[in-house]
């Protein structure tokens, strides 16, 4: 059984970093093809894909924010973070974490983490 | 980027009735596409693949069509579960996209 679970700090500041952990089990990033994305949505609006890693540890990231972003992954394989730098109001969202396919998608997800940015 | 245009944005029906959503996308993606569901306090559901290819444990009243830039979901005689805001998605390449989402309320 496939599950992921993030986990943030739930609010901080302006022009902090922000740390989300992707917690995951039923499969292993060090399986080939694997991909783990994370993905984020303001409320009330659509869905924004941020960042991916695959079992090789190559990352991927949206244009529109790369200079920010920072993907990776544990040894063990069963975790990934996403660091976001200097952060904004605008950052202000529900961040998940899904496993992508590419013949597929995205086939599994996680609950979401809430994340407000406040001063 | 490839943008996918979802329309309409809401629609309201009632149980028993059909449905269509649409998917536009800015340039081709073959058949790369994937429709979701998400519902409150749910994890998202990926429904439909490839274009038309439903997912596991989705209920044939779901369907999907579509290749290059046009696509469709289309669920026939819907319930009362299928009440819920959809999604199309791109996975043709980087950046991955969204459309902007549908929501499905009972009229």
């Amino acid at each position: 059984q496939v599950t992921l679970k993030e986990s943030g700090p739930g609010m901080l500041q302006p022009s902090k970093t922000l740390s989300l952990t992707c917690s995951f089990s039923g499969f292993s990033l060090s399986t080939s093809g694997m991909v783990v994305s994370w993905i984020r949505q303001p409320s009330g609006k659509s869905l924004e894909w941020l960042a991916a890693i695959d079992w090789d540890g190559d990352k991927y990231y949206n244009p529109s924010l790369k200079s920010r972003l920072t993907v990776s992954k544990d040894t063990s394989n069963t975790q990934v973070f996403l660091k976001i730098t200097s952060v904004d109001i605008a950052d202000t969202a529900t961040y998940y974490c899904a496993r992508e396919d590419d013949t597929m998608g995205f086939d599994y997800w996680g609950q979401g983490v809430m994340v407000t940015v406040s001063s | 980027d490839v943008q996918m245009t979802q329309s309409p944005s809401y629609l309201a029906a009632s149980p028993g009735e059909s449905v269509s959503i649409s998917c536009k996308a800015s340039k081709s993606i073959s058949n790369n596409l994937a429709w979701y569901q998400e519902k409150p306090g749910k994890a998202n559901k990926l429904l439909i693949h490839s274009g038309s290819t439903l997912q596991s444990g989705t209920p044939s009243r779901f369907s999907g069509s579509g290749s290059g830039t046009d696509f469709t979901l289309t669920i026939r005689s819907l319930e009362f579960e299928d009440f819920a805001v959809y999604y199309c998605q791109q996975y043709n390449e980087y950046p991955l996209t969204f459309g902007s989402g549908t929501k499905l309320e009972i009229k």
